[in-house]
């Protein structure tokens, strides 16, 4: 069964304090992670999709990463608006995601 | 474009009533989801459908019915509801090619049952 943990689970920030989200899952045959951004009564926004250990994107303050076993979510320099809460999701099977909880980020100002 | 919508925002039901909710897309997608939001436990797949009359059970499917009638609706139905069915629902929708199947979301039906 495919499982995917997300760390923290709640994440305190300063405006301007870089940090790490962390995403770990166990799969058998990786087709896709997936990472979106969810704010406060929306659904998922879509933010990256990694297929392979090493790959890199990034869009404006967000930096994602991939390993065999786990997906970083870098946030440098973080706005009050970048606050949301950031799901990660892994595919094994075309057309199918399982979700982590989530980690829900607040940047104060 | 409308992306993923769906009908209606909010809904209490008590415990034995029954409901449908519509989940529409015009994007043209062949894939659509139906999950289920609870709090500390991420999204859970309900029902899915890879295309016009074609419906799959997913993770959670029991206390739930669905219909894909039309290649742009996908339904759930909650034949006889319960407590345990209170809970944010959101519709999904994604095209079926490889290598872009990013998965683009309603905006959710936060439904309660007393």
């Amino acid at each position: 069964e495919d499982q995917v943990t997300q760390s923290p689970e709640a994440l305190r920030l300063q405006e301007g304090e870089s940090s790490s989200l962390n995403c770990s899952y166990t799969v058998s045959g990786l087709r896709g992670l997936f990472w979106y951004r969810q704010d406060p009564g929306k659904g998922p926004e879509f933010l990256f999709t990694l297929y392979s250990a090493g790959e890199e994107k990034e869009k404006e303050r967000l930096k994602a990463t991939l390993t065999k076993k786990e997906s970083f979510l870098h946030i440098t320099a973080p706005k009050p608006e970048d606050s949301a809460t950031y799901l990660c999701a892994v595919q094994a099977e075309w057309g199918k995601l399982s979700f982590g909880a989530g980690t829900t980020v607040t940047v104060r100002a | 474009n409308a992306g993923v919508t769906q009908t209606p925002k909010f809904r209490v039901l008590k415990t034995g009533q029954s409901m449908t909710l519509l989940c529409a897309q015009d994007m043209n997608h062949e894939y659509m989801y139906w999950y289920r939001q609870d709090p500390g436990m991420g999204l859970r797949l309900i029902h899915y459908s890879v295309g016009e009359g074609t419906t799959a059970k997913g993770e959670v499917p029991d206390g739930y019915n669905v219909s894909r009638l039309k290649k742009q609706n996908f339904l759930l139905g909650l034949e006889s509801a319960a407590p345990s069915q209170t809970s944010v629902y959101f519709c999904a929708s994604t095209q079926d090619r490889v290598g872009y199947n990013e998965q683009f979301f309603g905006p959710g039906t936060r439904l309660t049952v007393l």
